[in-house]
């Protein structure tokens, strides 16, 4: 079964930097990979998704992830981080089986003035 | 079109009460699945309800459980609540096309007192 691994549970930057947040998957290449957006008190929201069709992947907001399978990895960046962009960020592959998602534990950005 | 709707938002239970949370799916999607978010456990998945049918369960005690109407509407309900179930529940629906992409709605926020 999958699993997925998101290094860091807090992430700091200071506005206007280049934000990377980390994301492994454990084993064979999953069919959908994904990363998820949720904003206080909200649900989450598709930032982007992995489909196969291309291994850079455009999301909303700016965002933008890249699936490198040699390192078994979908790390998520954006080159300038804004105010609004503090949040907390999920990665998630769905399982092959029966497309259930498999989460990471999540990472909150956290944006400095 | 309309997104997942769930109500209540927020909603006080004192222990030992019941609970029972609504969900209305994206129109035309018959898969309904149910999460517990508390930010010790992070994103745990309760259960998968697909045409009526449960599909997929988590690993909760048999106090939660949950249903699906046939037009695709859910609940969940918590039964004899302790104070470990406060937490925001988020329900999620998808298509049918098992892209695995998951559609949330804002949650609903659960106090046990």
């Amino acid at each position: 079964a999958q699993s997925v691994t998101q290094l860091g549970s807090h992430v700091s930057v200071s506005e206007g930097a280049l934000v990377l947040l980390r994301c492994n998957y454990s084993s064979s290449v999953p069919p959908y990979l994904f990363w998820y957006v949720q904003y206080p008190n909200q649900g989450l929201q598709l930032l982007l998704k992995y489909t196969s069709a291309a291994t850079l992947v455009k999301g909303i907001n700016g965002f933008e992830a890249e699936f490198k399978k040699s390192e078994t990895s979908f790390h998520l960046t954006k080159p300038s981080a804004h105010m609004s962009d503090a949040a907390e960020y999920f990665c998630a592959v769905s399982e092959w089986s029966n497309y259930q998602l498999i989460w990471g534990a999540g990472t909150k950005l956290i944006i400095k003035p | 079109k309309a997104g997942v709707t769930q109500t209540p938002r927020y909603l006080i239970k004192t222990r030992g009460q019941q609970v029972t949370l609504s969900c209305s799916p994206i129109s035309g999607h018959r898969s309904v699945s149910w999460y517990q978010q508390t930010p010790g456990q992070g994103l745990q998945f309760l259960f998968e309800y697909f045409s009526e049918t449960q599909r997929n369960k988590g690993n909760f005690p048999g106090r939660f459980s949950g249903r699906q109407f046939s037009n695709s509407r859910s609940e969940m309900n918590v039964s004899t609540l302790e104070l470990g179930d406060s937490a925001l529940y988020l329900c999620a629906s998808r298509s049918d096309s098992n892209t695995g992409e998951l559609f949330f709605g804002e949650g609903s926020r659960l106090t046990v007192l």
